[in-house]
């Protein structure tokens, strides 16, 4: 079955550090790939997204690139904003209408000004 | 567009009473619906997988009895927690898939409700 995998957190920074969090996955065929953003006390929210190999999702100053050589999907930012602080969660969904969205287990990054 | 409601955002209710939550697509209709469940500082649990008119589907483990679904209309999702004991007490979170092309494949989430039972 589909899996994700992401590293586990917290993931403290100061103000304007670089961002890398780690996700790689399990899955066959072809799988859409997400990230969401979840702030404290509220639902989630897409990030950004990825639906094939080499696709470049990004938003915010937020990215992360489709590697399907190495099933991955690794997000980054160059400069971390205190507002940034949430919880991150990479997620697939396989390319028909009845796959559903897999997980990983999400990852806190609190950002210090 | 593309948003979603529930409501309520908050409940707190004695053990053995039924809660209901409501799950609104605001401004598209949505083929599927989906519940999870979230405990605190862990991921998203899928509960079930509902579809407009028709009996929802439960992931292993949920029992339906307890958590009951209906999704009476393309934009209208409801999760009823009945007999709700404190060991029910989660952050619930819907999330509505749209018929937009554009969007095929992607969920929509809702800003989830949390249910503290006493």
């Amino acid at each position: 079955g589909n899996s994700v995998t992401q590293m586990e957190g917290p993931v403290t920074l100061s103000e304007e550090a670089f961002l890398t969090i780690n996700c790689t996955y399990t899955a066959t065929g072809y799988p859409s790939l997400f990230w969401y953003v979840q702030y404290p006390g509220e639902g989630l929210q897409l990030l950004l997204k990825a639906t094939k190999a080499d696709d470049k999702g990004s938003n915010k100053g937020f990215e992360a690139t489709y590697r399907k050589e190495t099933t991955s999907f690794h997000l980054e930012k160059g400069s971390v904003q205190v507002s940034d602080s949430a919880v991150y969660f990479c997620a697939l969904t396989g390319n028909n209408a009845g796959n559903m969205l897999t997980f990983g287990g999400g990852t806190r990054l609190m950002v210090k000004p | 567009g593309a948003v979603v409601s529930q409501h309520p955002s908050w409940v707190i209710c004695k053990s053995g009473t039924s809660v209901k939550i409501e799950c609104r697509s605001l401004d598209f209709q949505a083929t599927t619906m989906f519940w999870y469940r979230q405990f605190p500082k862990q991921s998203l649990m899928l509960m079930a997988t509902s579809n407009e008119g028709s009996k929802a589907t439960y992931e292993q483990g949920v029992e339906k009895d307890k958590f009951l679904i209906n999704h009476a209309s393309l934009t209208l999702s409801t999760l009823t927690v009945t007999s709700a004991h404190p060991e029910d007490s989660s952050f619930y979170i819907c999330s509505a898939r749209a018929l937009l092309e554009r969007t095929y494949n992607e969920q929509f989430f809702g800003p989830g409700t949390r249910l503290t039972v006493l």
